[in-house]
């Protein structure tokens, strides 16, 4: 069973074309979602926690936003390095469990 | 500042060998953890550590074992390797969730590229 499904798989984007990922969770007794940024080659780098619904966290251009059910990593106005991978993750009792993510391409 | 050092980066392997991949944190963190990372799949989690002295089981723990002797180190084995465990292996570290200090922040080591033919 899928604890977390995050889509797209990939999304190409013109240099400042806002646009939304989203990661949706099927785990019960949400204790945190998590947003990390993966380039290639390297390991992945933590962004966000959120740990209930109506929470929002910002850093720069991204900001987090969380429901019950799902998600949303908002990117506004990107810039060619925001291009990577960008994975969704939850904690599921002392472990943290990730989504497959999506490859952000942003073209200049 | 060294955070995760994971060594080898890279390893070519013979199936059936033994392989130990190393993993190294710095930051006293009581958490460690190993995932694995394929195309397609995302990262998985294999094995995990809340402190020294104790393990858990991940999501794919077959073939591989894991020990934590002290708080820095956390070595991952495959006994035995085979094709299916080429991949990119990935070791991190955090503050354990069990302290209540953890915040979800994992900290990733760079990874060891790891071929089984």
């Amino acid at each position: 069973e899928d604890q977390v499904t995050q889509s797209p798989e990939a999304l190409r984007l013109q240099e400042g074309e806002s646009s939304s990922l989203n990661c949706s969770y099927t785990v019960s007794g949400l204790r945190g979602l998590f947003w990390y940024r993966q380039d290639p080659g390297k390991g992945p780098e933590f962004l966000f926690t959120l740990y209930s619904a109506g929470e929002e966290k910002e850093k720069e251009r991204l900001k987090a936003t969380l429901t019950k059910k799902e998600s949303f990593l908002h990117i506004t106005a990107p810039k060619p390095e925001d291009s990577a991978t960008y994975l969704c993750a939850v904690r599921r009792d002392d472990k943290i469990i990730f989504g497959k993510g999506t490859r952000l391409h942003i073209l200049p | 500042i060294a955070g995760i050092t994971q060594a080898p980066t890279s390893q070519i392997l013979a199936a059936g060998r033994r392989m130990t991949l190393r993993c190294t944190q710095d930051m006293r963190h009581n958490a460690m953890y190993w995932y694995r990372q394929d195309l397609g799949l995302g990262l998985r989690l294999i094995h995990y550590s809340n402190t020294a002295g104790t393990t858990g089981k991940g999501e794919v723990p077959d073939g591989y074992s894991v020990s934590r002797a002290n708080t820095d180190d956390f070595p991952l084995t495959l006994a035995s390797a085979v094709p299916s465990q080429t991949s990119v292996y990935f070791c991190a570290s955090s503050d354990s969730f069990t302290s209540g200090a953890n915040t979800g922040e994992l900290f990733f080591g760079e990874g060891s590229r790891l071929t089984v033919l």
